[in-house]
């Protein structure tokens, strides 16, 4: 069965500094890759998508950046952080790109931004 | 753009009771419908899945309904439990943007014993 990992579970950075989060899927190959971003008192934004190894769609400007080095890993970054990226961080998959899959979330990354 | 609307924002119902959430969408031009169930501090949970050629999807006590041409879904939950306290989301994949799965900002439920 797939299962879809994302560490950290919580993270508390101060304003400036940088950030990794990671995502990874297992029992899957040539997954569709998401990054979304649920800020208090919002709907979820999608951040990133990516169908393939360093193939990256952005969907908001903004100072954060994602890669996909490896088939099932999925990375959100930024140099400098802002009060404004705090938020839930949700990494999701799918395996059809749009038509008839649904997609599956992980467990989460709650940041927060000092 | 596509705008997803949730009413209500938040519910609160005695157990046992049937209740409707209702989300509408702006551009008919969808794939699909997705309702989603998250609790506090969790991912999301995939429930249903309407294509835009059904009417209803059905997975115990919980039925989906899509009505593509008036850009409306209800999600309805019979015989309501205390467990199915939740944010339940609604999002549609647009025909125009494929890549992008626009969520509603949710039904906060809480079901009271």
């Amino acid at each position: 069965s797939q299962t879809i990992h994302q560490w950290p579970a919580t993270l508390v950075q101060p304003v400036g500094s940088p950030l990794s989060l990671e995502c990874t899927v297992e029992g899957t190959s040539n997954p569709n890759l998401y990054w979304y971003r649920q800020a208090a008192g919002r709907g979820l934004q999608l951040l990133f998508y990516s169908v393939g190894i360093g193939q990256i769609s952005s969907e908001v400007p903004q100072n954060l950046s994602a890669s996909r080095p490896q088939d099932r890993q999925f990375i959100l970054s930024s140099k400098k952080l802002l009060l404004s990226d705090s938020g839930f961080y949700l990494c999701a998959w799918s395996g059809d790109f749009r038509i008839t899959d649904t997609q599956y979330f992980g467990p989460g990354t709650r940041l927060t931004v000092l | 753009k596509q705008e997803v609307t949730q009413i209500p924002a938040a519910l609160s119902v005695p157990e046992g009771e049937n209740l409707v959430l209702n989300c509408s969408f702006t551009d008919s031009a969808i794939y699909n419908l997705q309702w989603f169930r998250q609790d506090p501090g969790k991912g999301l949970t995939s429930l249903l899945l309407i294509q835009s050629s059904q009417r209803e999807q059905t997975s115990g006590r919980l039925n989906a309904s899509l009505d593509k041409s008036s850009g409306r879904s209800t999600l309805y939950i019979a015989a309501s439990q205390p467990g199915d306290s939740a944010t339940y989301l609604c999002a549609v994949y647009e025909e125009t943007s494929g890549s992008r799965l626009t969520f509603g900002e949710g039904t906060q439920l809480t079901v009271n014993p």
